[in-house]
């Protein structure tokens, strides 16, 4: 079956460490996406990357980094500067041609808890 | 730059009620509208979809309808159930993807 896996769904951490999400997705979409979404609120645009080796930041990018080594792969680093991780991280992909995107796909999410 | 705007929740209903949640959109182009479910701990789904001015878009009894000429796309249902419990997002596609603030629908028996 095709989709998109996020890894773990729980995730425990201390303040001051650093921590990497897992998003990987089969559905050879060129674009993939990271969201935050904290309780009660919408999603916010963390990372974004249309295109293998290339990646853009989105409206609240400070704290976190992301690489994209290879078209399937999308992971994200929740780093020690990022003053409020605690969330619910969503990954999700899309096809993307020229300047048109296309409907999003979504993962199952990892609730990051830092304490 | 491009946004959408939807009802405020929560929203509360008795199970086979007639279900609405509003949706507007600002937008330069013509975009692609969205809406998607989230149940419970889990990822967004996608609902239904319209690509084009006056598409409908439905799936499992939901409908929306793109208007253009009110820049709306407001969901639909005729008799919602328990199941139906969740938070709907609406969005539009043009160049990048938005999402609505979400609203929180409960169904009761």
């Amino acid at each position: 079956d095709g989709g998109i896996t996020q890894s773990p769904k729980y995730l425990f951490r201390k303040e001051g460490q650093n921590v990497t999400l897992s998003c990987e997705q089969n559905l050879n979409h060129d674009a993939m996406y990271w969201y935050r979404q904290d309780p009660g609120q919408g999603l916010r645009l963390i990372y974004y990357s249309q295109i293998v080796n290339d990646f853009q930041k989105g409206d609240i990018a400070e704290g976190y980094s992301v690489s994209r080594e290879k078209k399937e792969s999308f992971p994200l680093t929740v780093t020690s500067a990022q003053k409020n991780p605690t969330a619910f991280y969503l990954c999700a992909s899309s096809p993307y041609l020229g300047t048109t995107s296309y409907e999003q796909y979504f993962g199952p999410g990892t609730r990051l808890t830092v304490t | 730059g491009d946004s959408v705007t939807q009802m405020e929740g929560p929203v509360t209903l008795s199970e086979e009620a007639f279900l609405t949640i509003n949706c507007t959109y600002t937008a330069t182009g013509y975009p692609s509208l969205f809406w998607y479910v989230q149940y419970p701990g889990e990822g967004l789904q996608l609902l239904l979809k319209a690509t084009k001015a006056d598409d409908k878009g439905s799936n499992k009894g939901f409908e929306a309808t793109y208007r253009k000429e009110t820049t709306s796309f407001h969901l639909e249902k005729g008799s919602v159930q328990v199941s139906d419990s969740a938070v709907y997002f609406c969005a539009l596609s043009d160049s990048d993807m938005r999402f609505g603030a979400g609203t929180r629908l409960t169904v009761k028996p």
